[in-house]
């Protein structure tokens, strides 16, 4: 089946620290990754994404790469904020299908 | 407005009441999704609709669930004769075309707990 495996919880940093998510993914069909993210108090927003492989998805200094070799979509940020604590989800649609799947999120807290 | 919207944000309820959950899309979004998030998880999928047509309805876990979309617009979730297990976050999504590599837009979720 398909599925998404990220990095577990919860993960504290200092603020201008290095940031490294980890989010690996089993998928029977040729699949587009995605991270989204939670703000306290908000809704799911869509952070990043990335379509075929090698492909890098980009947004807000963060980074991920699509790996079709080791099946992975790890996300980074060179120098974390206060403001980027959050609930950080990886996911993946199949093509050809309409369901995201999503791994069991990663809550990050930066301290200042 | 710019956003997806649900309603009502929070609803606690006893068991064994119905519920009805909405969800207003993007303005023009084809496609319209209902996902559940149990506390620790990621969302999982129940149902899309494209236009007012029920497309998949795998993700439904029992016949006690069931959605709508008669206008091809505003969505209503029904869960009927609520247990104390379906207390979860509810996310609603839309999306501008078919294609499923486009990007699902996330409304902010009806928090439900049935006592």
């Amino acid at each position: 089946g398909n599925s998404v495996t990220q990095m577990e919880g919860p993960v504290t940093l200092s603020e201008e620290a290095f940031l490294t998510i980890n989010c690996t993914y089993t998928a029977t069909g040729y699949p587009s990754l995605f991270w989204y993210v939670q703000y306290p108090g908000e809704g799911l927003q869509l952070l990043l994404k990335a379509t075929k492989a090698d492909d890098k998805g980009s947004n807000k200094g963060f980074e991920a790469t699509y790996r079709k070799e080791t099946t992975s979509f790890h996300l980074e940020k060179g120098s974390v904020q206060v403001s980027d604590s959050a609930v950080y989800f990886c996911a993946l649609i199949i093509q050809g299908a309409q369901k995201l799947v999503f791994g069991q999120g990663t809550r990050l807290t930066i301290n200042p | 407005g710019a956003g997806v919207s649900q309603s009502p944000r929070y609803k606690v309820t006893k068991r064994g009441q119905d519920v009805a959950l909405r969800c207003d899309p993007i303005s023009g979004h084809v496609s319209l999704y209902w996902y559940r998030q149990a506390l620790g998880q990621g969302p999982e999928f129940l149902t899309y609709f494209n236009y007012e047509a029920q497309q998949d309805k795998s993700g439904l876990p029992n016949d006690r669930f069931s959605a709508e979309r008669p206008e091809g617009s505003i969505s209503t979730l029904t869960i009927q004769r609520t247990e104390q297990r379906d207390s979860a976050m509810y996310r609603c999504a839309s999306k501008n075309g078919q294609g499923g590599r486009e990007t699902q837009y996330f409304g902010p979720g009806t928090r439900l707990l049935v006592l």
